[in-house]
This record gives structure tokens, C-alpha cells and sequence, in this order.
């Protein structure tokens, strides 16, 4: 059974950083790309980051480049996205998300519960 | 970057047939997947590459795409598909994966 296990999320100030985690089991970590996806209190659906298989390619929503960075780990079956210079918009529940492909252009298949992240003063 | 426009709710009576829509600048010329998400939980995929359907949804559910809009179709609606609905496509632009608003699905 496929297990996507976020963490990591609590409430931060404004201009602090974070570090989510994924904890992936149940399938072959390295064969697939992975995703973050993030929604704010009663609002919709919002892609923020994918990288590839093994890490070579990474993309990122206009909103969050350059203040955060995705990476994996495929040692541990772990997604890890740091959160830096962090703005009361970036509150929302952050889920963890599975591509079908190794390189991200296939929908998403699973999806972890989110975490959630919450920046406030 | 690429906008994708849902109506921000649909209502349909039990055992009737929902559509609910999704815009795009030449929206066909892209694959379009959709997500089902109920209160308090992960979204699931129900349509992708515009009408195919994952092992374990109903074929009640059917996608569509063409021109400037994809179109999500449930029919025979039932109380348990009361919840909101997301497209999702990838594009070359900025962002290169977009979700649309959503749709919230009321089944009266």
C-alpha cells in the first residue's frame, strides 16, 4: 500500500524558513517524480514544486522560486521542501504528492494527508 | 501563466447528470486530468488524459476535451459525489503545472 507521510509543519514568523518532510513507503521511491501541493484555508488546489526521479530536474511555482528549494533523499524514500523567507500567504495545508512517471508529467496517483503550515506573528 | 476558469459551484439533483467545465486558451490542444477532493481529504484522480478513468472510479465518471474547454461528466449523480472538483494541466509557460479553481458539486 502506497503511504505518504508529511511533517514538519507548524507555526512560523513571517521572514522565518521551514523544512517539510515526506515519508514515502510502499512503492520504488527512486522510479518516481514527486510533488508539492498546497492549499490555504477554504481556498483551491496550488502546485508548488516537483523534481524528478533522481533529483536532476526541479521546477517551481512563480509564487515560491527563489525561496524555496525541493530535494529528495532516495536512500531514506524521503521528499524534503525548505521554506525560507516565509510570507503570511504561504499558509496552508502542504501535501506531498506521487507523479505516475519518473518525470513528473503524469498526474498525480497519491497523495499524502498535508501538513500544515501556518505563518503569523 | 496558463489560466484554467471553473464555475465556482454546480448543483444537480440526485440521479441526474452533472458537467462541470473547465476553460482554457486552447485547452484542447492539452491533457487534462481531474481531481475530486471531499471535505477533510487528499484529493483523488478521477479523470486523466481527459477521459480516462483510474481503476476503482465509477464510469459514471467521463471526461471530455476540445477547443477551449474540457468537461468533467457524472452521471447517475449520487449524495457521495457531493464534493469539490479540480482540473489540472501541465503547460510550457511559468508555472508548468496549473490548477483550475475548483468546482464545488452540491447534490441537492
Amino acid at each position: 500500500e502506497v503511504q505518504l507521510v508529511e511533517s514538519g509543519g507548524v507555526v512560523v514568523q513571517p521572514g522565518g524558513s521551514l523544512r517539510l518532510s515526506c515519508a514515502a513507503s510502499g512503492f520504488t521511491f527512486d522510479d518516481y517524480a514527486m510533488h508539492w501541493v498546497r492549499q490555504a484555508p477554504g481556498k483551491g488546489l496550488e502546485w508548488v514544486s516537483l523534481i524528478s526521479w533522481d533529483g536532476g530536474s526541479t521546477y517551481y511555482a512563480d509564487s515560491v522560486k527563489g525561496r524555496f528549494t525541493i530535494s529528495r533523499d532516495n536512500s531514506k524514500n524521503s521528499l524534503y521542501l525548505q521554506m525560507n523567507s516565509l510570507r503570511a500567504e504561504d499558509t496552508a495545508l502542504y501535501y506531498c504528492a506521487k507523479a505516475g512517471d519518473s518525470s513528473g508529467y503524469y498526474p498525480f496517483d497519491y497523495w499524502g494527508q498535508g501538513t500544515l503550515v501556518t505563518v503569523s506573528s | 501563466s496558463y489560466v484554467l476558469t471553473q464555475p465556482p459551484s454546480v448543483s444537480v439533483a440526485p440521479g441526474k447528470t452533472a458537467r462541470i467545465t473547465c476553460g482554457g486558451n486552447n485547452i484542447g490542444s492539452k491533457s487534462v486530468h481531474w481531481y475530486q477532493q471531499k471535505p477533510g481529504q487528499a484529493p483523488v484522480l478521477v479523470i486523466y488524459y481527459d477521459s480516462d478513468r483510474p481503476s476503482g472510479i465509477p464510469e459514471r465518471f467521463s471526461g471530455s476535451n476540445s477547443g477551449n474547454t474540457a468537461t468533467l461528466t457524472i452521471s447517475r449523480v449520487e449524495a457521495g459525489d457531493e464534493a469539490d472538483y479540480y482540473c489540472q494541466v501541465w503547460d510550457s509557460s511559468s508555472d508548468p503545472l496549473v490548477f483550475g479553481g475548483g468546482t464545488k458539486l452540491t447534490v441537492l
